[in-house]
């Protein structure tokens, strides 16, 4: 079995600082590693994802994330926050044999953009 | 581009009634999930379809939940005798074969009253 912690339930930023939303993940097993966003009363859109290679992956929208076996972390960055990243980003481990059991998400990191 | 499409968007129902909802995974599409999203928290995985045969289900997946998906297309969720307990976003997912990645559908927000 998988689990997610994310660190911050809620982060407000200023508009063009940059972010860090922070995950954690436990699993015995190898995992691959999802960042979702989701905008208020719609469904999850793929930000970006690792799976093998190189630790640091580059998603839309200007963000990217960097993958730490060590300390089993997949914290998610942007340089610089534009007023329409306002949303919730979720943070998500699926395992590596087949995906049965679906993706086990974290609770959330509410990403509030300043002016 | 028609992604994974939901209906309805949004149902409000008295409790001890039955639902149901559908879902419409995009074309080519083999797996299907379902997901539910209560307020504050993350998806949480319900069931599992590949191709006709769901394979999985979550012990979220009380008896009053049942999940098909005839012919491996579309899929349909059903709640009976709805509590209000079970007031959530109820959110779809499909892959296609060999990725690893979910493409989610818009949700169809259920509050029982």
């Amino acid at each position: 079995a998988q689990s997610v912690t994310q660190l911050d339930s809620q982060v407000p930023v200023f508009e063009e600082a940059p972010v860090e939303l922070r995950c954690n993940y436990s699993s015995s097993v190898s995992v691959y590693l999802f960042w979702y966003v989701q905008y208020p009363n719609q469904g999850l859109q793929l930000l970006l994802k690792y799976l093998s290679g190189s630790t640091l992956v580059k998603g839309i929208n200007g963000f990217e994330a960097e993958f730490n076996k060590s300390q089993t972390s997949f914290h998610l960055r942007k340089p610089s926050v534009h007023i329409s990243d306002t949303a919730e980003y979720f943070c998500a481990v699926s395992d590596q044999r087949g995906g049965a059991d679906g993706l086990t998400f974290g609770k959330g990191t509410h990403l509030i953009i300043q002016p | 581009d028609t992604g994974v499409s939901q209906d309805p968007r949004h149902k409000i129902t008295k409790r001890g009634q039955n639902v149901t909802f559908r879902c419409d995974p995009i074309s080519e599409h083999n797996r299907l999930y379902w997901y539910r999203q209560t307020l504050g928290q993350g998806p949480e995985f319900l069931t599992y379809f590949q191709n006709e045969a769901q394979l999985e289900k979550s012990r979220l997946l009380s008896d009053r939940f049942s999940a098909e998906r005839p012919k491996g297309s579309f899929s349909t969720l059903e709640i009976q005798r709805t509590e209000q307990g079970d007031s959530a976003m109820y959110l779809c997912a499909s892959s296609p074969p060999a990725a690893v990645e979910a493409f989610f559908g818009q949700g169809t927000r259920l509050t029982v009253v």
